[in-house]
């Protein structure tokens, strides 16, 4: 069972269009990350959070910000979607010993046409 | 600079037989790393992880091997199956977790 959620899972969606892909963990963990992947690649940092009111940019460039006003809560949003913007992005979180890693959703397929 | 490598981007073995998948890094400061597994259209899932303290660990048909000269940790899946077929990363920690590039495994039966 999921204690990280990611919605939608797939989207399609026309260019310029504005989109927030939502994420939600149930575990009370302070640090989420949102990660970027396309095929055959690697996943990378986009966005991360510490904790409320606290985000940072991640190694890679994004045109998309997040926010953090819950704990539980870590929203993505594009004001204006582009093709370049097509990619799975998946968010996750994690707490304690980085050893344990973290625990993904289940990620959100962007498709922009 | 990429500091995690996978340099195989997929590899196929009969099911029964050993699968082995490979990583490379080049910050000898790693104090462990990780192998996620992932499925077309779904998140990372964590599979094993090993301190560089050690140079072996074992979980069921999982062990990851770690050659701290060479810069270099391997993942042995024995034996195969078919539902091993997935994305493996290899993951290592500097501040937030660094991901390879995965490579494919196709187990077939």
């Amino acid at each position: 069972e999921a204690d990280i959620y990611q919605t939608p899972r797939y989207l399609v969606i026309g260019t310029g269009k504005k989109i927030t892909l939502e994420c939600s963990q149930t575990m009370g963990h302070d640090k989420m990350y949102w990660y970027q992947q396309d095929p055959g690649m690697e996943l990378h940092l986009i966005h991360y959070s510490y904790g409320v009111n606290s985000t940072e940019k991640g190694d890679l460039s994004s045109e998309s910000t997040v926010s953090r006003i819950r704990t539980e809560h870590f929203p993505l949003t594009l004001e204006s979607a582009r093709p370049s913007h097509t990619s799975q992005y998946l968010c996750a979180s994690s707490n304690g010993p980085m050893m344990n890693g973290y625990t993904f959703g289940s990620g959100t397929r962007l498709t922009v046409v | 600079d990429q500091q995690v490598k996978q340099n195989s981007p997929s590899l196929s073995v009969q099911e029964g037989r050993i699968s082995i998948l490979n990583c490379d890094y080049t910050n000898s400061m790693f104090d462990y790393f990780l192998w996620y597994k992932k499925y077309p259209a779904e998140g990372p899932t964590f599979l094993i992880s090993i301190s560089s303290i050690k140079d072996k660990n074992e979980d069921g048909r999982f062990t990851v091997f770690l050659n701290k000269s060479a810069k270099h940790l391997s993942l042995h899946i024995v034996p195969s199956q078919p539902g091993d077929s997935a994305v493996y990363f290899c993951a290592a920690p500097k501040g937030k977790l660094i991901f390879g590039q995965g490579t494919t495994l196709q187990v077939k039966p």
